[in-house]
């Protein structure tokens, strides 16, 4: 079981604004930042988000991140079919001493 | 244009033992840290382990402790997973990716190679 939760699906229609949470713990996401990632199907995944709210270069602004207190959040507006994808958060744990990845998401545009 | 590309995933007998290798390209490879995470058949993906940038500090999951080991050679561009006492447990995809601290994040990440554990 994931130290990181996500709700297994979440869905949308073209233009609609969607948000995927991603919950954690006082050990994890309260004290380090959240990346998010985008995987399309057998495709490595792809840096959405880094430090929380920040976009590479390249990814649309219609990506956003947010976190609060053990919490964070990935929201994409203006959504489009080619959004369809899973998405994970990723973040430090201090009791595992390493990386701990949420269980991933899977955005389904209807 | 960063690329990194996984190999050696095979079917290996439990108890034994391989190798896995990521070549980078595209960047200056040992101005970054690595890290190689994993993701089981219908499970979520699991941090395996980390090695800095000069090889020097490595760091693993308990789980895989004394039986894998990260390494590095920065004059190939290379990073490798020495794997050994594998068990079925162990099959899975396994990714390479860039970077090894929160604070750089795990910013490329190669396709993956197969690890399938099996008699």
């Amino acid at each position: 079981q994931s130290l990181l939760t996500q709700p297994p699906s979440a869905s949308g229609t073209p233009g609609q604004r969607v948000t995927i949470s991603c919950s954690g713990s006082s050990s994890n996401i309260a004290n380090y930042y959240v990346y998010w990632y985008q995987r399309l199907p057998g495709t490595a995944p792809k840096l959405l988000l880094y430090r929380n709210d920040q976009r590479p270069s390249g990814v649309s602004d219609r990506f956003s991140g947010s976190k609060s207190g053990t919490s964070a959040s990935l929201a994409i507006s203006g959504l489009r079919s080619e959004d369809e994808a899973d998405y994970f958060c990723a973040t430090w744990d201090d009791s595992l001493s390493g990386w701990v990845f949420g269980g991933g998401t899977k955005l389904t545009v209807l | 244009e960063v690329q990194l590309v996984e190999s050696g995933g095979r079917v290996v007998r439990p108890g034994g033992s391989l190798r896995l290798s990521c070549a980078a390209s595209g960047f200056t490879f040992d101005d970054f840290g690595m890290t190689w995470v994993r993701q089981s058949p219908g499970k979520g993906l699991e941090w395996v382990s980390s090695i800095n940038w000069n090889g020097v500090r490595t760091t693993y999951v308990g789980s895989m402790k004394g039986r894998f080991t990260i390494s590095r050679d920065n004059a190939k561009n290379s990073l490798y997973l020495q794997m050994t006492s594998l068990t079925a447990e162990d099959t899975a995809f396994y990714y390479c990716a860039r970077g090894e601290t929160v604070r750089e994040g795990l910013d490329y990440w190669g396709q993956g190679t197969l690890v399938t554990v099996s008699s």
